[in-house]
Protein backbone atom coordinates (compact mmCIF):
# COMPACT_ATOMS: atom_id res chain seq x y z
CA UNK A 1 0.00 0.00 0.00
CA UNK A 2 0.76 4.21 -0.25
CA UNK A 3 3.34 4.87 2.27
CA UNK A 4 3.43 8.67 3.01
CA UNK A 5 6.56 10.12 5.03
CA UNK A 6 6.40 14.07 6.14
CA UNK A 7 9.33 16.60 7.23
CA UNK A 8 9.80 18.11 9.32
CA UNK A 9 7.87 16.45 12.84
CA UNK A 10 7.70 20.11 14.12
CA UNK A 11 8.52 23.36 12.75
CA UNK A 12 8.88 27.00 14.98
CA UNK A 13 8.71 29.62 12.99
CA UNK A 14 8.44 33.85 13.73
CA UNK A 15 5.11 35.44 12.77
CA UNK A 16 5.35 36.92 9.12
CA UNK A 17 8.53 34.37 8.63
CA UNK A 18 7.93 31.41 5.49
CA UNK A 19 6.83 27.59 6.20
CA UNK A 20 7.28 24.65 4.29
CA UNK A 21 6.38 21.30 4.92
CA UNK A 22 7.64 18.62 2.87
CA UNK A 23 5.80 15.00 1.93
CA UNK A 24 6.99 11.92 -0.17
CA UNK A 25 4.74 9.34 -1.12
CA UNK A 26 5.58 5.90 -2.67
CA UNK A 27 2.84 4.68 -4.86
CA UNK A 28 3.08 6.40 -8.20
CA UNK A 29 -0.87 5.26 -8.96
CA UNK A 30 -1.87 7.90 -6.46
CA UNK A 31 -3.94 10.96 -8.14
CA UNK A 32 -5.08 13.30 -5.21
CA UNK A 33 -2.62 15.03 -2.49
CA UNK A 34 -4.78 16.78 0.13
CA UNK A 35 -3.17 18.86 2.79
CA UNK A 36 -5.45 19.24 6.64
CA UNK A 37 -5.07 21.27 9.65
CA UNK A 38 -5.79 20.19 12.58
CA UNK A 39 -6.25 22.10 15.99
CA UNK A 40 -5.76 20.64 18.98
CA UNK A 41 -8.88 18.59 20.53
CA UNK A 42 -10.78 19.14 16.86
CA UNK A 43 -11.36 17.34 13.91
CA UNK A 44 -8.83 17.43 11.03
CA UNK A 45 -10.09 19.88 8.07
CA UNK A 46 -8.87 20.51 4.85
CA UNK A 47 -6.93 23.48 3.62
CA UNK A 48 -5.92 22.87 0.19
CA UNK A 49 -5.51 20.21 -2.02
CA UNK A 50 -3.87 19.11 -5.71
CA UNK A 51 -4.53 16.35 -8.34
CA UNK A 52 -1.98 14.75 -10.21
CA UNK A 53 -2.51 16.61 -13.37
CA UNK A 54 -1.50 19.91 -11.64
CA UNK A 55 2.05 21.21 -10.76
CA UNK A 56 0.85 24.25 -8.31
CA UNK A 57 -2.04 25.45 -7.05
CA UNK A 58 -2.09 28.50 -4.49
CA UNK A 59 -5.27 30.05 -2.23
CA UNK A 60 -4.31 33.60 -0.83
CA UNK A 61 -1.44 32.50 1.83
CA UNK A 62 -0.95 28.91 1.21
CA UNK A 63 0.27 27.30 -2.25
CA UNK A 64 0.68 23.38 -2.94
CA UNK A 65 3.38 22.10 -5.26
CA UNK A 66 3.67 18.40 -6.93
CA UNK A 67 6.58 16.76 -8.19
CA UNK A 68 5.58 13.70 -9.72
CA UNK A 69 8.57 12.42 -11.06
CA UNK A 70 9.79 12.84 -7.65
CA UNK A 71 6.69 11.68 -6.00
CA UNK A 72 7.00 14.78 -3.74
CA UNK A 73 5.23 17.99 -2.38
CA UNK A 74 4.96 20.61 -0.32
CA UNK A 75 3.26 23.12 1.28
CA UNK A 76 4.16 26.48 1.62
CA UNK A 77 2.49 29.18 3.90
CA UNK A 78 3.38 32.76 3.76
CA UNK A 79 3.29 35.38 6.00
CA UNK A 80 2.43 33.33 8.83
CA UNK A 81 0.15 34.21 11.48
CA UNK A 82 -1.12 32.95 15.28
CA UNK A 83 -3.79 31.35 14.36
CA UNK A 84 -1.66 29.13 11.83
CA UNK A 85 -0.43 27.32 14.57
CA UNK A 86 -1.71 23.75 14.62
CA UNK A 87 -0.75 20.02 13.11
CA UNK A 88 -0.44 19.70 9.63
CA UNK A 89 -0.85 16.52 7.92
CA UNK A 90 -0.09 15.76 4.59
CA UNK A 91 -1.98 12.94 2.46
CA UNK A 92 -1.91 10.92 -1.01
CA UNK A 93 -4.86 8.90 -2.64
CA UNK A 94 -5.40 6.56 -4.92
CA UNK A 95 -8.10 3.94 -3.41
CA UNK A 96 -7.52 5.32 -0.28
CA UNK A 97 -6.25 7.44 1.74
CA UNK A 98 -2.87 7.75 3.12
CA UNK A 99 -1.88 9.98 5.86
CA UNK A 100 1.73 11.59 6.84
CA UNK A 101 2.43 11.34 10.41
CA UNK A 102 1.99 15.22 10.79
CA UNK A 103 3.85 18.31 11.22
CA UNK A 104 3.50 20.87 14.77
CA UNK A 105 3.97 24.52 13.44
CA UNK A 106 4.31 27.10 15.99
CA UNK A 107 4.23 30.59 14.89
CA UNK A 108 5.87 32.95 17.56
CA UNK A 109 4.18 36.26 17.81
CA UNK B 1 -26.80 19.30 7.83
CA UNK B 2 -25.26 17.49 11.25
CA UNK B 3 -22.30 16.28 8.85
CA UNK B 4 -20.57 13.62 9.99
CA UNK B 5 -21.31 12.37 13.57
CA UNK B 6 -19.67 10.27 16.22
CA UNK B 7 -20.67 8.85 19.84
CA UNK B 8 -19.78 8.34 22.20
CA UNK B 9 -17.50 11.19 22.25
CA UNK B 10 -14.96 9.64 25.12
CA UNK B 11 -15.16 5.74 26.31
CA UNK B 12 -13.69 3.70 28.98
CA UNK B 13 -13.43 0.16 28.05
CA UNK B 14 -11.48 -2.70 30.17
CA UNK B 15 -9.31 -5.40 28.35
CA UNK B 16 -11.09 -7.71 26.79
CA UNK B 17 -14.25 -5.59 26.10
CA UNK B 18 -16.27 -5.96 23.13
CA UNK B 19 -18.11 -2.33 21.95
CA UNK B 20 -19.13 -0.44 19.02
CA UNK B 21 -18.35 2.93 17.64
CA UNK B 22 -20.94 5.06 15.89
CA UNK B 23 -20.56 6.85 12.97
CA UNK B 24 -23.32 8.50 10.73
CA UNK B 25 -23.31 11.17 8.15
CA UNK B 26 -26.42 12.71 6.43
CA UNK B 27 -24.76 14.13 3.55
CA UNK B 28 -25.33 11.00 1.27
CA UNK B 29 -21.56 10.10 0.66
CA UNK B 30 -20.86 6.70 -0.57
CA UNK B 31 -17.36 6.61 0.61
CA UNK B 32 -16.73 6.49 4.51
CA UNK B 33 -13.58 5.51 6.50
CA UNK B 34 -12.42 4.75 9.80
CA UNK B 35 -9.21 5.83 11.39
CA UNK B 36 -7.06 5.82 14.47
CA UNK B 37 -5.28 8.67 15.36
CA UNK B 38 -2.43 8.23 17.84
CA UNK B 39 0.52 10.77 18.80
CA UNK B 40 3.26 11.10 16.19
CA UNK B 41 1.78 9.13 13.60
CA UNK B 42 -0.47 10.49 12.35
CA UNK B 43 -4.28 9.45 10.86
CA UNK B 44 -4.05 5.63 10.17
CA UNK B 45 -6.68 3.72 8.01
CA UNK B 46 -8.51 0.97 10.13
CA UNK B 47 -11.19 0.23 7.43
CA UNK B 48 -13.33 1.50 4.31
CA UNK B 49 -16.33 1.39 2.55
CA UNK B 50 -17.38 2.85 -1.30
CA UNK B 51 -20.81 2.09 -0.44
CA UNK B 52 -23.91 0.01 1.32
CA UNK B 53 -22.73 -3.56 1.12
CA UNK B 54 -19.46 -2.94 0.21
CA UNK B 55 -16.33 -2.59 3.02
CA UNK B 56 -12.34 -3.09 2.57
CA UNK B 57 -9.62 -3.01 5.03
CA UNK B 58 -6.90 -0.41 5.63
CA UNK B 59 -3.63 -0.27 6.76
CA UNK B 60 -4.24 -1.16 10.31
CA UNK B 61 -7.51 -3.52 10.54
CA UNK B 62 -7.12 -6.29 13.00
CA UNK B 63 -8.99 -6.27 16.32
CA UNK B 64 -11.93 -4.53 14.11
CA UNK B 65 -15.00 -5.25 12.13
CA UNK B 66 -17.36 -3.10 9.93
CA UNK B 67 -20.54 -3.20 8.22
CA UNK B 68 -22.13 -1.07 6.07
CA UNK B 69 -26.09 -1.55 5.71
CA UNK B 70 -27.01 1.76 4.87
CA UNK B 71 -25.33 4.65 2.88
CA UNK B 72 -25.53 6.78 6.27
CA UNK B 73 -24.33 5.02 8.96
CA UNK B 74 -20.34 2.85 9.10
CA UNK B 75 -20.48 1.50 12.43
CA UNK B 76 -16.83 -0.01 13.98
CA UNK B 77 -17.00 -2.68 16.16
CA UNK B 78 -13.91 -4.11 18.59
CA UNK B 79 -14.26 -7.34 19.50
CA UNK B 80 -11.93 -7.66 22.14
CA UNK B 81 -10.54 -4.37 23.69
CA UNK B 82 -6.91 -4.07 23.89
CA UNK B 83 -4.82 -1.21 25.40
CA UNK B 84 -2.88 -0.80 22.23
CA UNK B 85 -6.55 0.32 20.67
CA UNK B 86 -6.46 2.76 23.06
CA UNK B 87 -6.52 5.94 20.54
CA UNK B 88 -8.75 8.90 19.02
CA UNK B 89 -11.13 7.06 16.30
CA UNK B 90 -12.44 9.37 13.20
CA UNK B 91 -15.33 8.57 10.58
CA UNK B 92 -15.24 10.60 7.73
CA UNK B 93 -16.94 10.65 4.42
CA UNK B 94 -16.89 12.05 1.15
CA UNK B 95 -19.39 12.28 -2.07
CA UNK B 96 -16.86 10.62 -5.15
CA UNK B 97 -14.24 8.29 -3.44
CA UNK B 98 -11.35 8.37 -1.37
CA UNK B 99 -10.00 10.92 -3.98
CA UNK B 100 -11.60 13.61 -2.82
CA UNK B 101 -11.90 15.67 0.26
CA UNK B 102 -12.24 13.34 3.15
CA UNK B 103 -15.06 15.42 5.80
CA UNK B 104 -14.20 14.15 9.71
CA UNK B 105 -16.61 13.61 12.36
CA UNK B 106 -15.51 15.20 15.97
CA UNK B 107 -14.03 11.79 17.04
CA UNK B 108 -14.13 9.08 19.80
CA UNK B 109 -11.60 8.89 22.45
CA UNK B 110 -10.90 5.88 23.40
CA UNK B 111 -9.22 4.42 26.72
CA UNK B 112 -8.76 0.51 27.53
CA UNK B 113 -7.48 0.10 30.66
Amino acid sequence: GENVEQHPSTLSVQEGDSAVIKCTYSDSASNYFPWYKQELGKRPQLIIDIRSNVGEKKDQRIAVTLNKTAKHFSLHITETQPEDSAVYFCAASFNDMRFGAGTRLTVKP
Amino acid sequence: NAGVTQTPKFQVLKTGQSMTLQCAQDMNHEYMSWYRQDPGMGLRLIHYSVGAGITDQGEVPNGYNVSRSTTEDFPLRLLSAAPSQTSVYFCASSDAGSAYEQYFGPGTRLTVT
